[in-house]
């Protein structure tokens, strides 16, 4: 499985868009991105999930380069209640976890 | 849509009895479920990969006759700890992945937070 690596931790204010970069360098042909946010006590929410290049939601955009060896999270506007933890996996069949990112939305 | 619920959502139990955790997927059939356990402060560690109709297979490091898997049908898997001691004391949380096109989404239950005293 693609072992991936993010910031520890990030802050924010309320308002800005806030990008966070994972780095999935072994990345499999068959494997998918995606992004889940967990508060505490919580399970994991489903974010966003992509192949290759752009994808966007309501509530994010994922950009992954032709080479998907990273891809970045970006939450535009941010507020308060999103900060928490976020998780960039990437697998197909199953879904390993690493460390994630804290992220921290200050007023 | 692709809701997953568990029961209990936490649970007190003495050192040397059984819990068994429930995860269901509300309005969709998953193939697969996984189940994993999470300590304070820490992520996700994947136990388990049930899939239905089938024996579950266990990571490396997971006692597969403590942590007993049941897949019976699309929709509910449940996981039982046996024996459990203080250590098991975890927040337990369960998936499901949906057929369909969009196969690779997994959709997570609330958790069951499980204190054995």
């Amino acid at each position: 499985l693609a072992k991936t690596t993010q910031p520890i931790s990030m802050d924010s204010y309320e308002g800005q868009e806030v990008n966070i970069t994972c780095s999935h360098n072994n990345i499999a042909t068959n494997d998918y991105i995606t992004w889940y946010q967990q508060f505490p006590s919580q399970g994991p929410r489903f974010i966003i999930q992509g192949y290759k290049t752009k994808v966007t939601n309501e509530v994010a955009s994922l950009f992954i380069p032709a080479d998907r060896k990273s891809s970045t999270l970006s939450l535009p506007r941010v507020s308060l209640s999103d900060t928490a933890v976020y998780y960039c996996l990437v697998g197909g069949n199953k879904l390993v976890f690493g460390a994630g990112t804290i992220l921290r939305v200050k007023s | 849509g692709a809701v997953v619920s568990q029961h209990p959502s936490w649970v007190i139990c003495k050192s040397g009895t059984s819990v068994k955790i429930e995860c269901r997927s509300l309005d969709f059939q998953a193939t697969t479920m996984f189940w994993y356990r999470q300590f304070p402060k820490q992520s996700l560690m994947l136990m388990a990969t049930s899939n239905e109709g089938s024996k579950a297979t266990y990571e490396q490091g997971v006692e597969k006759d403590k942590f007993l898997i049941n897949h019976a049908s699309l929709t509910l898997s449940t996981l039982t700890v046996t024996s459990a001691h203080p250590e098991d004391s975890s927040f337990y949380i369960c998936s499901a992945r949906s057929l369909g096109p969009s196969s690779y989404e997994q959709y997570f239950g609330p958790g069951t937070r499980l204190t054995v005293t």
